[in-house]
């Protein structure tokens, strides 16, 4: 059973502080990985994708992947009330066809 | 560019009836998902067609749901007969392709469904 583990929060940070949301997975083949931010009562939105090991930045986002650790965490510089929201890991892997399997996300509080 | 349309966006019903949702993709994208999502969970991937084939099915409760893909665009999610524990949020999603590469998904606003 593939598995993404996400700690389920909420993770509360003051406004202008940075947040740190982590992910883990279990398949150790898996190619690619995406966060995805989801505010309440809404649809999932694509905010940062990850192929390689390292940084990827994107604006005040930055994806971090470590393969051999089986672990990506997105960082949110300067947050806002705005980035308050449920963040969700996806990690995409090959097991008879491509999958992605979704993690059960992470709600984040930004505090004014 | 239009985003991923899915319509009813809202449905009540009583156990044991049926529902169907359907689901436009985001034009030129050649995989499309039906997702199911309860409340406090993340998405969970019910089916997943590319162009008009199934790709992954393996968490449909193929005893009361089935889906579709008719031409390789438009889609069709139906329960039947609906049970309580399918309360939840359905949403469709689609990509540009299937594979390591452009497999980024996106979402349309879900259909939100209630069984009494």
């Amino acid at each position: 059973q593939k598995e993404v583990e996400q700690n389920s929060g909420p993770l509360s940070v003051p406004e202008g502080a940075i947040a740190s949301l982590n992910c883990t997975y279990s398949d150790r083949g898996s190619q690619s990985f995406f966060w995805y931010r989801q505010y309440s009562g809404k649809s999932p939105e694509l905010i940062m994708f990850i192929y390689s090991n390292g940084d990827k930045e994107d604006g005040r986002f930055t994806a971090q992947l470590n393969k051999a650790s089986q672990y990506v965490s997105l960082l949110i510089r300067d947050s806002q009330p705005s980035d308050s929201a449920t963040y969700l890991c996806a990690v995409l892997g090959y097991t008879g066809g491509f999958k992605t399997i979704f993690g059960a996300g992470t709600r984040l509080f930004v505090k004014a | 560019e239009a985003g991923v349309a899915q319509s009813p966006r809202y449905k009540i019903i009583e156990k044991r009836q049926s529902v169907a949702f359907w689901c436009n993709p985001i034009s030129g994208h050649a995989t499309l998902y039906w997702y199911q999502q309860i409340l406090g969970q993340g998405p969970k991937l019910l089916i997943q067609f590319q162009n008009n084939g199934v790709v992954d099915d393996s968490q449909l409760p193929k005893d009361r749901f089935s889906a579709e893909r008719l031409k390789g665009v438009d889609s069709t999610l139906k329960i039947q007969p609906a049970k309580l524990e399918d309360s939840a949020v359905y949403l469709c999603a689609s990509s540009l392709i299937q594979g390591t590469r452009g497999n980024e998904q996106f979402f349309g606003p879900g259909t939100r469904l209630t069984v009494l």
